[in-house]
């Protein structure tokens, strides 16, 4: 079974200041891991996602994460945060059947950015 | 390309009646997934259809169901509805090949009171 961890229900930064949200995974085979962020009411948005390849991975907004495979983690960042970054963030892990099972999300970091 | 769409966007119920819900998937995407999500669980999977073809299902009662017709569109319904079904209801489609991801709608907002 897939499982999906965040470290820290809220994290906190300053506006300017790196971001780094934290995502642990377990998957018993390859996996294909997603990050999605979510503004109020509104649904998810893709951020970035791996699949095979490059382990840096970039994506819209600025924020990259990168797939560690020994370390079982896919961590996002973000180098300076902006105030339009507050949102929920998601990290999710896919299964080798193009979706059947669906994603499996973790619980969601809440992104607050002080000015 | 017009994005996945959902409606109504929101929705107010009393305990016992039922609901259904609708969702557009992006032109093309034969793969439409069902998503629950509430403060106290966060996103959980109900299902995931394909061609009309229900190929996985979560761990929901079976008052959750739900179909997918020839042009894709999907309706998911709740039958006897609790307090606790109150939560945001997401809709994704994909092209369910190995990999790619999933396309969210905004949501509809189910209230059961």
């Amino acid at each position: 079974a897939q499982s999906v961890t965040q470290l820290g229900s809220h994290v906190s930064v300053s506006e300017g200041a790196l971001v780094l949200l934290r995502c642990n995974y377990s998957s018993s085979v390859p996996p294909y891991l997603f990050w999605y962020v979510q503004y109020p009411n509104q649904g998810l948005q893709l951020l970035l996602k791996y699949t095979t390849g490059a382990t840096l991975v970039k994506g819209i907004n600025g924020f990259e994460a990168e797939f560690k495979k020994s370390e079982t983690s896919f961590h996002l960042t973000k180098p300076s945060a902006h105030m339009s970054d507050a949102a929920e963030y998601f990290c999710a892990v896919s299964d080798a059947r193009g979706g059947a099972d669906g994603l499996t999300f973790g619980k969601g970091t809440h992104l607050i950015i002080q000015p | 390309k017009a994005g996945v769409t959902q409606t109504p966007r929101y929705l107010i119920k009393t305990r016992g009646q039922q609901v259904t819900l609708s969702c557009s998937p992006i032109s093309g995407h034969r793969s439409v997934s069902w998503y629950q999500q509430t403060p106290g669980q966060g996103l959980q999977f109900l299902f995931e259809y394909f061609s009309e073809t229900q190929r996985n299902k979560g761990n929901f009662p079976g008052r959750f169901s739900g179909r997918q017709f020839s042009n894709s569109r999907s309706e998911m319904n709740v039958s006897t509805l609790e307090l606790g079904d109150s939560a945001l209801y997401l809709c994704a489609s994909s092209l369910a090949t190995e990999g790619t991801e999933q396309f969210f709608g905004p949501g509809t907002r189910l209230t059961v009171l």
